[in-house]
């Protein structure tokens, strides 16, 4: 129940072409849901979050998109650039005290010129 | 500026070997975890500490590992005897979890630890 499960594995995208990548989670009572982003030989750092009670978050060219019903959600990057290869990872948690995380396996993303 | 460090960066030892690790949280956070990561398992938690006090530690091989937070600007990760399936990043990250708040968890670099 505390898995979250993140697809796909490793992503090739076009500069300006559009990445999306999804995630699905388990545990109806998770009720943060963040995105981190790691550069190689670096540790994740948080890119953006969301929270159940909205649909969508927009920060520049990142987006989240929150479906609770089908207990899923993604991160849509926009205008992709070469400065964007990372290792993504989504993650579920909480808000509030309780702090712990549950993260996805990661997906490697590579925008080309 | 504030940023969790971790030491050693690289530790290259052999199998049988004591390894100790150490994370500087960031001044003021309360809440320290330990991460490993690997190509195969991705990010997996292995302990966490909320002022100091260990709250979680349940991914944590037992028999070998042990974490600990002598005081609050200092965590360490051991392992005793180090066998080559240990090999991956250990990072350390910290947070100060607020209600209402998102819970930002903040990295430090990782020590890349490799099992001989």
């Amino acid at each position: 129940q505390q898995q979250v499960k993140q697809s796909p594995q490793s992503l090739i995208v076009q500069k300006g072409g559009i990445s999306i990548i999804n995630c699905a989670y388990e545990n109806t009572a998770f009720d943060y849901f963040p995105w981190y982003q790691q550069f190689p030989g670096k540790g994740p750092a948080l890119l953006i979050a969301i929270r159940p009670d909205v649909s969508e978050k927009k920060e520049g060219r990142f987006t989240i998109s929150f479906n609770k019903s089908a207990k899923q959600f993604s991160l849509h990057i926009m205008d992709s650039q070469p400065g964007d290869s990372a290792t993504y990872f989504c993650a579920a948690g909480y808000t509030g005290t309780a702090s712990k995380l549950t993260f996805g396996t990661g997906t490697r993303l590579q925008v080309t010129l | 500026d504030a940023r969790v460090t971790q030491t050693p960066r690289h530790k290259v030892t052999e199998m049988g070997q004591e390894v100790t690790m150490r994370c500087q949280p960031i001044l003021g956070h309360n809440t320290v975890f330990w991460y490993r990561q690997t190509m195969m398992q991705g990010l997996e938690l292995l302990a966490y500490f909320r002022n100091r006090a260990p709250l979680d530690d349940s991914g944590m091989p037992k028999d070998r590992f042990s974490a600990e937070m002598p005081d609050a600007t200092l965590a360490t990760l051991k392992i005793q005897p180090s066998e080559p399936r240990d090999s991956a990043v250990y990072f350390c990250a910290s947070g100060l979890p607020r209600t209402g708040h998102y819970n930002e968890q903040f990295f430090g670099p990782g020590t890349r630890l490799t099992v001989l």
